[in-house]
């Protein structure tokens, strides 16, 4: 299967809270990245890591990666009623240029 | 950055028949993916569509259900053929910047009757 695992598959928090979701993944990677989907259309990138770095900071977002773990998180602080989307990891195998996506969570953020 | 314009946004066919899904970009890529999300699941990986050459397929997909052109590095087209109902999904034009960022199409929806 092409696909890596996220969970939780779906999350509801209060506006104001902060959101975590998880991604594992199978194979070696050259960096994973995150992205989001709203209404089921186009994605959006939001952040990259590479293999050798652990953690990363973009604005509200914190990204951490243990390879030894094959697995990733994404921290999205003091959420907002926007932040209601699908989020998805992406990884990029040393094979080539492909990139894979994880099954995804649906958050909901509740004003 | 790369935006991308992708056409049909959205169709109904029937059993059958084909549809043929373009994908312009803005600007040069080497790199251009074809992906199928299924509704309310994850985007699975058709092809790369490779300038001057055959695309290169995932398993589970073939070139004659899924011809793709890429005449140059700012076109490419996906043909979903002999379309079932099965074939009812969005379909996602892709392409790799410099930068390691995937930049989306806004997808093309499609209801096989």
């Amino acid at each position: 299967s092409q696909q890596g695992e996220e969970d939780p598959q779906a999350l509801s928090i209060q506006e104001g809270e902060n959101a975590t979701m998880n991604c594992s993944y199978k194979t070696s990677i050259n960096n994973l990245q995150w992205y989001r989907q709203n209404s089921g259309r186009g994605l959006v990138h939001l952040i990259l890591i590479r293999s050798n770095e652990r953690e990363k900071h973009s604005g509200r977002l914190r990204v951490t990666l243990d390879t030894s773990k094959k697995s990733s998180s994404l921290l999205i602080t003091a959420s907002r009623a926007a932040d209601t989307a699908s989020y998805f990891c992406a990884t990029d195998p040393n094979t080539g240029n492909q990139f894979y996506f994880g099954t995804g969570t649906s958050l909901t953020v509740i004003p | 950055s790369a935006v991308i314009s992708q056409k049909p946004s959205r169709d109904i066919c029937q059993r059958g028949t084909s549809l043929t899904i373009q994908c312009q970009v803005d600007s040069q890529v080497t790199m251009m993916f074809w992906y199928r999300q299924q509704p309310g699941q994850s985007l699975t990986l058709i092809a790369t569509a490779n300038q001057g050459s055959e695309a290169t397929y995932e398993s589970g997909f073939v070139i004659d259900k899924f011809p793709i052109s890429r005449p140059n590095l700012t076109f490419s087209t996906l043909t979903v053929s002999n379309m079932s109902p099965e074939d009812s999904s969005i379909y996602l034009c892709s392409v790799l910047t410099g930068a390691e960022k995937l930049f989306f199409g806004s997808g093309t929806q499609l209801s096989v009757l």
